[in-house]
């Protein structure tokens, strides 16, 4: 079945830094690939998704590229703002549902 | 629009009790996802039902839990006879079709916690 993993975190980061949260996958067939954040108090919500190889999806200044031939889906942003702190999870569907990675706690200091 | 809702947000109950979550998903949302997540890890599937049909229900961890969507709409997780293992974090979510791409829209969740 299919299975992610994620970087560890916690990750602390001052305000404007470079972030980059590592994802790899294992899945059968051809999977999309979703990041989903959970700000503090609230649900999951989609961040970004790609659904075949060499997609880029973006979204709030965060970009990941779905890379086929290294199984991997990580997670950047150029400029970190406070308010990005949060928990990021990565996950993959092959079919229906999300496998998710066990997510990785984001801190940005200002 | 509405979210997707679940009720009740809070639940606290004594082992041996049974439970029972509510989700109601976003309008013609077709397919209705159960995650359990426990603290600090990310959500792990339970079951899932397209319509009115349960099409999976390998993560349902024992016979004590079980789901049902009985007029696609509306789904309730219910729990017998819990047990403090039980206690997480319950999310629902739903997506406009059953689909690899199609995303999915959670609800805030119920959290559980059994003593």
């Amino acid at each position: 079945g299919n299975s992610v993993t994620q970087m560890e975190g916690p990750v602390t980061l001052s305000e404007e830094a470079f972030l980059t949260i590592n994802c790899t996958y294992t899945a059968t067939g051809y999977p999309s690939l979703f990041w989903y954040v959970q700000y503090p108090g609230e649900g999951l919500q989609l961040l970004l998704k790609a659904t075949k190889a060499d997609d880029k999806g973006s979204n709030k200044g965060f970009e990941a590229t779905y890379r086929k031939e290294t199984t991997s889906f990580h997670l950047e942003k150029g400029s970190v703002q406070v308010s990005d702190s949060a928990v990021y999870f990565c996950g993959t569907s092959s079919y229906d549902k999300v496998i998710f990675g066990p997510g990785t706690s984001l801190s940005v200091i200002p | 629009g509405a979210g997707v809702s679940q009720s009740p947000r809070y639940k606290v109950t004594k082992r041996g009790q049974d439970v029972a979550l509510r989700c109601d998903p976003i309008s013609g949302h077709v397919s209705l996802y159960w995650y359990r997540q426990a603290l600090g890890q990310g959500p792990e599937f339970l079951t899932y039902f397209n319509y009115e049909a349960q099409q999976d229900k390998s993560g349902l961890p024992n016979d004590r839990f079980s789901a049902e969507r009985p007029e696609g709409s509306i789904s309730t997780l219910t729990i017998q006879r819990t047990e403090q293992r039980d206690s997480a974090m319950y999310r629902c979510a739903s997506s406009l079709a059953r689909a690899r791409e199609e995303t999915q829209y959670f609800g805030p969740g119920t959290r559980l916690l059994v003593l």
